[in-house]
Formats: C-alpha cells, sequence, structure tokens
C-alpha cells in the first residue's frame, strides 16, 4: 500500500470535469506541499501541479489543484482525449524522511 | 534545451550489481538536487533516493537501504546509482529527475529499463 492514497481509476467523457483525490497525513501532505505528475504511457512523469495549487507554464489552465488538511485533490476541467493518462500525488514525509507517491490513478476518457 | 539522458540498465541475475548513470545538460547541474524514481511493472511511482546539490545530503527509500548508493560528479555534470544485492522486485524503469525541492521534479530523463531476473 501507497502512503498517500489514491482512487485507481477514474472516468469521464469529452468536456467533463473529473477531480482526482490524494489522502495522506499529518507528516506528510499535513505539513508538506503536494505536487501532482501525469504519466503517460511509455513516456516520462510530467509536473502538472507544484507547492499544492501553482502550474508550471505550459499546462494548461483546465488543470488545478487543492489542498485541505492532511488531503488534496487535482481537478480536470473540460477533459480532453489527451488528458487519458496515469496521475499522481506525491508529497515530502517527514517521519519516512523521503518522498511518498500516491498508488496513480488511471484516468479514461469515456 | 534542460535534458537528462540515463543509461546503464539491462539484464541482471539476482543478488547482481549494476550502475545506472544520468548525464544532465542544459543547466548549472551542481545547483540542484538530482533524485531517481522507478516504476515497476504494472505499479505506481516509487521514490528510490536523492542527493543534494553541494554538501550532499542522501536519502533513501526503505527497501533500498544497504543495497543501492546514489552519487555524482558535478565536473561531469552525471548522476549515478550503484544497485548492488539486486531483487526481482527492483525490476522497473529508474527515472532520474531534477528536483527545484523535495518532490518537485521538473526535469526527467526518458528511463532506463532494470530487469532482475533468472
Amino acid at each position: 500500500q501507497s502512503v498517500l492514497t489514491q482512487p485507481p481509476s477514474a472516468s469521464g467523457t469529452p468536456g467533463q470535469r473529473v477531480t482526482i483525490s490524494c489522502s495522506g497525513s499529518s507528516s506528510n501532505i499535513g505539513g508538506n506541499y503536494v505536487y501532482w505528475y501525469q504519466q503517460v504511457p511509455g513516456t516520462a512523469p510530467k509536473l502538472l501541479i507544484y507547492r499544492d495549487n501553482q502550474r508550471p507554464s505550459g499546462v494548461p489552465d483546465r488543470f488545478s489543484g487543492s489542498k485541505s488538511g492532511t488531503s488534496a485533490s487535482l481537478a480536470i476541467s473540460g477533459l480532453r482525449s489527451e488528458d487519458e493518462a496515469d496521475y499522481y500525488c506525491a508529497a515530502w514525509d517527514d517521519s519516512l524522511s523521503g518522498v511518498v507517491f500516491g498508488g496513480g490513478t488511471k484516468l479514461t476518457v469515456l | 534545451e534542460v535534458q537528462l539522458v540515463e543509461s546503464g540498465g539491462g539484464l541482471v541475475k539476482p543478488g547482481g550489481s549494476l550502475r545506472l548513470s544520468c548525464a544532465a545538460s542544459g543547466f548549472t547541474f551542481n545547483s540542484y538536487s538530482m533524485n531517481w524514481v522507478r516504476r515497476a511493472p504494472g505499479k505506481g511511482l516509487e521514490w528510490v533516493s536523492s542527493i543534494g546539490s553541494g554538501s550532499p545530503t542522501i536519502y533513501y527509500t526503505d527497501s533500498v537501504k544497504g543495497r543501492f548508493t546514489i552519487s555524482r560528479d558535478n565536473a561531469k555534470n552525471s548522476l549515478y546509482l550503484q544497485m548492488n544485492s539486486l531483487r526481482a522486485e527492483d525490476t522497473a524503469v529508474y527515472y532520474c529527475a531534477r528536483a527545484l525541492s523535495t518532490s518537485w521534479y521538473d526535469t526527467w530523463g526518458q528511463g532506463t529499463l532494470v530487469t532482475v531476473s533468472s
């Protein structure tokens, strides 16, 4: 089991809004920034959100991040077929002295 | 262009060793913390190890402590991962990643596949 908990799958139709949750604890999400990564099969991961809710340049504003307490969420609005990928949350864990990733959520665009 | 290129992956028997390399270009390598992250077949991303920029602070995930060693050569703009006593569960694609802060990976390599099998 991963230290950060994500749903294994999510789906939506083109144009819809989907949300992916990431649940942790006070030693990781509760006390440190959350980051989100997108990985299309066969390619390297790509940074989507940094410091809970900031988008790197080049990432569409359809992607947004939020955090409350020990949980975080990634929202994707105006869903597009190219959004079909695996999504991961990540944070530093003070108790483990290491980086923890969520188990990943496979997003399917129907 | 900021770029990371991994090499050194391959097929190795259980108990064997392998050394991964990551060649960096397009940025001031010695100013950044560097990390190794892996993805095993059918599984998610897993952080493996990190090394600081200057006076290196090094961390490992528990499952590789005592078996893997991360190092860097700033003169050669290179990151390494020495992997000893390899196990089947170490089979994965290994990525090197540049870190702007802990967990903040803005640049990734294309990955190198390590397969541990008899």
